[in-house]
C-alpha cells in the first residue's frame, strides 16, 4: 500500500501568513494527489485535485505543487477562515489513502 | 442541489452487523464512483471501500475485507456498506464520497460506535 506522510502535524500561523504544508507519498503516485479542509464537526471539503488543480469555488490564496512523491498545499496570505485540518490524499491505485493530516491553528 | 445524505448508524455490540445506507440527490448518481470514507474520534481519515459506477467492481481497505460489503443501487440513487463482525476499533463517523476525481462531495456522516 502506498503510505502518505504529511509535516508538519501542527502548525501555528497568524492571519496574513503564507504556510506551506508539505505531503510525501512511499512510491510515486505521478500527479494523482487532492488536498482537503476539515473543520471540526464537518465532512471534508476539496480545495485542490491533481496536484495543481483548484476546485471550482476556491480562494486562489490556495495552490498546490509536486509530483512523483513529493507535493505541497500553499495558504499565500492566512485568513480567520483557513484555520482548519488539511489533508492530502492519494489516489493513484484501486487503495486510496490519506495523509495523517496537518492542524493549522493559531 | 447536489447532496449526500448518510444514515443507518447507531450502537452495536462487537460482534453485530450494521447497514449504512448513503441517498444521493441532484445529480446522475449512476454515473459516479463512490466511496466510504471513516474518521475515528479525534483522529484523521481512512478510506474505507469503493465501488465503480455500476457496482461490478469493488475494494477495500484490509483493515475491514471480508467483514464490510460495499454494493449500490442505482434505480434508488442509493449506496449501501454493510458491516459485519463489527469491532471497537470500527467505532467511527462514516462518510459516503462521490469521486469524478477525487472526492469532490461529501456526505454529513453517520455515527457507528462498536460497544458492549
Amino acid at each position: 500500500d502506498i503510505q502518505m506522510t504529511q509535516s508538519p502535524s501542527t502548525l501555528s500561523a497568524s492571519v496574513g501568513d503564507r504556510v506551506t504544508i508539505t505531503c510525501r507519498a512511499s512510491q510515486s503516485i505521478g500527479v494523482w494527489l487532492a488536498w482537503y479542509q476539515q473543520k471540526p464537526g464537518k465532512a471534508p471539503k476539496l480545495l485542490i485535485y491533481k496536484a495543481s488543480t483548484l476546485e471550482t469555488g476556491v480562494p486562489s490564496r490556495f495552490s498546490g505543487s509536486g509530483s512523483g512523491t513529493e507535493f505541497t498545499l500553499t495558504i499565500s496570505s492566512l485568513q480567520p477562515d483557513d484555520f482548519a485540518t488539511y489533508y492530502c490524499q492519494q489516489y493513484h491505485i484501486n487503495v486510496y489513502s490519506f495523509g495523517q493530516g496537518t492542524k493549522l491553528e493559531i | 442541489e447536489e447532496q449526500l445524505v448518510e444514515s443507518g448508524g447507531g450502537l452495536v455490540k462487537p460482534g453485530g452487523s450494521l447497514r449504512l445506507s448513503c441517498a444521493a440527490s441532484g445529480f446522475t448518481f449512476s454515473s459516479y464512483w463512490m466511496h466510504w470514507v471513516r474518521q475515528a474520534p479525534g483522529k484523521g481519515l481512512v478510506w474505507v471501500s469503493r465501488t465503480n459506477s455500476d457496482g461490478s467492481s469493488t475494494s477495500y481497505a484490509d483493515s475491514v475485507k471480508g467483514r464490510f460489503t460495499i454494493s449500490r443501487d442505482n434505480a434508488k440513487n442509493t449506496l449501501y456498506l454493510q458491516m459485519d463482525s463489527l469491532r471497537a476499533e470500527d467505532t467511527a463517523v462514516y462518510y459516503c464520497a462521490r469521486e469524478p476525481e477525487a472526492f469532490d462531495m461529501w456526505g454529513q456522516g453517520t455515527m457507528v460506535t462498536v460497544s458492549s
